[in-house]
């Protein structure tokens, strides 16, 4: 059973640019959310999306958004980067269709570099 | 605000020493627990977890965590590590099954020779 796949892994954009990466959950979950993840400010929630809706968000501004496709997978954009930004993104799959759901899996992370 | 406190950013320890990585949480409803491991320049991977049950969970790797209620407490445990448990260790809850993690600040776990 393949993991969560995120991609890119790398990426360095410019101050101003818009990026957009995406995530493809375990086969059969549900549930997609992404974290930032920085020196500074630790693993910081993002948002949640369940059946291609947003059901949860955390405090990030309004350019930080996503989406959720009826396959699950998900991507997520941040526009007008500034250098803050820098971070690891991760997402995570969960909410398997059968069975129970005890745990949340992560991907490997888009490490997003700002200049 | 939820939040979840891990008491150490750092925890220096030689190898086949005891460890104890402790996190504490603020709630007062019913949660699920967590602990993480990340190593570097990798996504998180599940150590173990409170779901219900028997308060004491154990991982396949020798770690163990105790849920204590009424100091809400999940401290993660281990009687003798290895050189390999080197790593980055994340406690985390979660407030219903799936879906936000609120994670602690990380425990950066050194093990030397």
């Amino acid at each position: 059973k393949a993991g969560v796949t995120q991609t890119p892994r790398y990426l360095i954009k410019t101050r101003g640019q818009q990026v957009t990466l995406s995530c493809s959950p375990i086969s059969g979950h549900r549930s997609v959310s992404w974290y930032q993840q920085t020196p500074g400010q630790g693993l910081q929630f993002l948002f949640e999306y369940f059946s291609e809706t947003q059901r949860n968000k955390g405090n990030f501004p309004g350019r930080f958004s996503g989406r959720q496709f009826s396959n699950s997978r998900s991507e997520m954009n941040v526009s007008t980067l500034e250098l803050g930004d820098s971070a690891l993104y991760l997402c995570a799959s969960s909410l398997p269709l059968t069975g129970m759901n005890t745990e949340a899996f992560f991907g490997q992370g888009t490490r997003l570099t700002v200049v | 605000a939820q939040s979840v406190t891990q008491l150490d950013s750092q925890v220096p320890v030689f190898e086949e020493a005891p460890v104890e990585l402790r996190c504490n949480y603020s709630s007062s409803v019913s949660v699920y627990l967590f602990w993480y491991v990340q190593y570097p320049n990798q996504g998180l991977q599940l150590l173990l977890k409170y779901l219900s049950g028997s308060t004491l969970v154990e991982s396949i790797n020798g770690f163990e965590a105790e849920f204590n209620k009424s100091q809400t407490s999940f401290h993660l445990r281990k009687p003798s590590v290895h050189i390999s448990d080197t790593a980055e260790y994340f406690c985390a809850v979660s407030y219903n099954q799936g879906g936000k993690l609120i994670f602690g600040q990380g425990t950066e776990l050194s093990v030397k020779p």
